[in-house]
C-alpha cells in the first residue's frame, strides 16, 4: 500500500528566512505524482507545487521549489524568503489513481 | 467562477441523527472527492465518482453514502450519526483522474456529532 509520511509535525521559521519541509513515500509504482498543498486557517487547500516521477528536474513556482529523490523516495519541499503568509500546515501528497495525504507539517513564521 | 463550494460550512447533529452535505462545482469536472480531515491524520478519501451517475469507495467509507445524480453536484449522507465522525469535511473536484491533474477543494465542512 502506497504511503506518505511527514516527520515533523511542526517547523519554525524566522521571516525573510528558508525553510525545508521533508515527506518520504512508499511505493512500487514507477508512474506518479507528488503535490505540496498548503491549509492555512481558513482551512482551504491550495496548490503549492508538483512535480512528476519521470522528470528529473525539480520543480519550482516562484519561492517554492522541492528536492525530488526518487530512488529514496523523498520529496522535501524549501520555501526561500519565507513571509508571515507562508503560515500554514504543509500537506505533501502522492497520485496515482487517488490522492495520498501525509500527515501535515503545521509551519510557523516569526517576523 | 465559484470554484468548489460546500454546503454548510459547519453543523452540529445529535447522535441518530442524518443529514446531507452539498458539494457543488461549476467547472465542470468529471470527477468529484469527499475527504474526511482529522487531527493528525491528514485528509482521507471516503468517496468518489467519476462522473454522472457513478460513485465508488475510497479509503473509509463506513457509515456514508453519496450520490452524484447531477455532473455539478456530489452529496455526501449520514444516515445515522456517530461521535466518530466529529472531523472537517472536504469536497474536491478534477477534471480527471490523471496523475497530473491538481484536484481543488472547496472550504470544507466542519461536523460535531454529539
Amino acid at each position: 500500500a502506497q504511503t506518505v509520511t511527514q516527520s515533523q509535525p511542526e517547523m519554525s521559521v524566522q521571516e525573510a528566512e528558508t525553510v525545508t519541509l521533508s515527506c518520504t513515500y512508499d511505493t512500487s509504482e514507477s508512474d506518479y505524482y507528488l503535490f505540496w498543498y498548503k491549509q492555512p486557517p481558513s482551512r482551504q487547500m491550495i496548490l503549492v507545487i508538483r512535480q512528476e516521477a519521470y522528470k528529473q528536474q525539480n520543480a519550482t513556482e516562484n519561492r517554492f521549489s522541492v528536492n525530488f529523490q526518487k530512488a529514496a523516495k523523498s520529496f522535501s519541499l524549501k520555501i526561500s524568503d519565507s513571509q508571515l503568509g507562508d503560515a500554514a500546515m504543509y500537506f505533501c501528497a502522492y497520485h496515482t489513481d487517488k490522492l495520498i495525504f501525509g500527515t501535515g507539517t503545521r509551519l510557523q513564521v516569526f517576523p | 467562477n465559484a470554484g468548489v463550494t460546500q454546503t454548510p460550512k459547519f453543523r452540529v447533529l445529535k447522535t441518530g441523527q442524518s443529514m446531507t452535505l452539498l458539494c457543488a462545482q461549476d467547472m465542470n469536472h468529471e470527477y468529484m472527492y469527499w475527504y474526511r480531515q482529522d487531527p493528525g491524520m491528514g485528509l482521507r478519501l471516503i468517496h468518489y465518482s467519476v462522473g454522472e451517475g457513478t460513485t465508488a469507495k475510497g479509503e473509509v467509507p463506513d457509515g456514508y453514502n453519496v450520490s452524484r445524480l447531477k455532473k455539478q453536484n456530489f452529496l455526501l449522507g449520514l444516515e445515522s450519526a456517530a461521535p466518530s465522525q466529529t472531523s472537517v469535511y472536504f469536497c474536491a473536484s478534477s477534471p480527471a483522474s490523471g496523475r497530473y491533474n491538481e484536484q481543488f477543494f472547496g472550504p470544507g465542512t466542519r461536523l460535531t456529532v454529539l
